[in-house]
């Protein structure tokens, strides 16, 4: 089955602790990115991807990093969280030469104490 | 100002009703438009394309007007499986920007 998995789907942790959130697709898309949505303010874009070894920001960059070693995998790193950074994660991939439709993982609800 | 903007609702119908609402947009070099269905904080799916003639896919209906900077969409004969957050999503090179979501409630 084609599809974006992200783990985990829930995680709660504390202020300063690094955190991983991985993002894996099976359809070879090129494209990826990482997405977080707040009430009220829609998916604004953190990073994305255009192939292997390629990453650039988004929209909503600081206090996130990301990698793309092989084209399957983009996992979005927390260095030392915040609670502002409390918030639904998506992660998504697409078929090269077009962004839609974007697929999307099931979400990771991130909360910072 | 927003890339793209969304009344947020609630839209309440009953069911069978017709219901319709707007997307605006910011940049006017934004190249494709299109409607995601959200439901209760799960993955957005994408529901159609908007084309600039207008195009339907059932009971739904989506239309474009590039000099006003909008785009809208409509349902006939409302479901109660329609209850959803709509997101109106537009294209620019390399970026789609979300709109924040139109909430519809469809009660029987």
């Amino acid at each position: 089955e084609a599809q974006v998995t992200q783990n985990p789907r829930y995680l709660i942790t504390v202020t300063g602790k690094k955190l991983t959130v991985t993002c894996s697709q099976n359809m070879n898309h090129e494209y990826m990115s990482w997405y977080r949505q707040d009430p009220g303010l829609g998916l604004r874009q953190i990073y994305y991807s255009m192939n292997v070894e390629v990453t650039d920001k988004g929209d909503v960059p600081e206090g996130y990093k990301v990698s793309r070693k092989e084209k399957r995998n983009f996992p979005l790193i927390l260095e030392s969280p915040s609670p502002n950074q409390t918030s639904l994660y998506f992660c998504a991939s697409s078929s090269p030469g077009t962004l839609v439709p974007l697929h999307f993982g099931n979400g990771t609800r991130l909360t910072v104490t | 100002r927003k890339e793209v903007e969304q009344d947020p609702g609630p839209f309440n119908v009953p069911e069978g009703a017709t219901v319709a609402f707007n997307c605006t947009y910011s940049n006017s070099a934004s190249q494709s438009f299109f409607w995601y269905r959200q439901d209760c904080r799960k993955e957005p799916k994408l529901l159609m394309s908007v084309y600039s003639s207008g195009n339907e896919d059932g009971r739904f209906t989506a239309q474009l007007n590039r000099a006003s900077q909008y785009i809208s969409l409509l349902i006939r004969d409302s479901k109660l499986s329609d209850s959803a957050t709509y997101l109106c999503v537009v294209q620019l090179p390399y970026k789609l920007s979300f709109g924040a979501g139109t909430t519809v409630t469809v009660r029987a």
